[in-house]
């Protein structure tokens, strides 16, 4: 079955850190291009960084040289670690993955992680 | 690119023919897509490539345009249908619109 189940998020002070995970299951994590989409409470979704199956990686404006996203293809999971924290990346944060027939849309999600950002 | 949905909201009843707007500040020849995510829920793929349906994905969903202009229509609306729908493009950038919240 496909599956993907996030885990990490958690309440962190405004300019810490956290570690986000995306436990991928019926595919591989190398194999295909995976996101991570973050939606703030009642507001819309927002794209947030890409990881393509080449390794290359991209990034919003809003999070570039803040968050890194990875992958460790031995236990087949997507991270995406967060810096210097802002109130403004409170969010639940989806990992996703581009349909392999038309790369840039989601055909896949997780089920999300939340994480605020607060004092 | 910004990505400009219309209308943020709009109220039908369940058989109406409902369409919703989506407009690319710049050309993205056909590569969008849409979703609907319901209250508490993960967002739901529906249509790629501006006007092809995901599997499974009922019949009475439709989307067309290319370049700038696109819409995403529901031609007899049902109550499983209250939800709010997203655009988005991903010819260059991956970016999503502000979404349509659609009730009964």
């Amino acid at each position: 079955e496909v599956q993907l189940v996030e885990s990490g998020g958690a309440l962190v002070q405004p300019g810490g850190s956290l570690r986000l995970s995306c436990a991928v299951s019926g595919f591989t994590v190398s194999g295909d291009y995976m996101s991570w989409v973050r939606q703030a409470p009642g507001k819309g979704l927002e794209w947030v960084s890409a990881i393509y199956s080449d390794g290359s990686t991209y990034y919003a404006d809003s999070v570039q040289g803040r968050f890194i996203i990875s992958r460790h293809n031995s236990n087949n999971t997507l991270y995406l670690q967060m810096n210097s924290l802002r109130t403004e990346d409170t969010a639940v944060y989806y990992c996703a993955r581009e349909f392999p027939w038309d790369l840039g849309a989601f055909d896949i999600w997780g089920q999300g992680t939340m994480v605020t950002v607060s004092s | 690119i910004q990505m400009t949905q219309s209308p943020s909201s709009l109220s039908a009843s369940v058989g109406d023919r409902v369409t919703i707007t989506c407009r690319a500040s710049q050309g993205i020849r056909k590569s969008l897509a849409w979703y609907q995510q319901k209250p508490g829920k993960v967002p739901k793929f529906l249509i790629y490539g501006a006007s092809t349906l995901h599997p499974g994905v009922p019949s009475r969903f439709s989307g067309s345009g290319s370049g700038t202009d696109f819409t995403l229509t529901i031609s007899s609306l049902q109550p499983e249908d209250v939800a709010t729908y997203y655009c988005q493009s991903y010819d260059t950038v991956r970016t999503f619109g502000r979404g349509t919240n659609v009730q009964i």
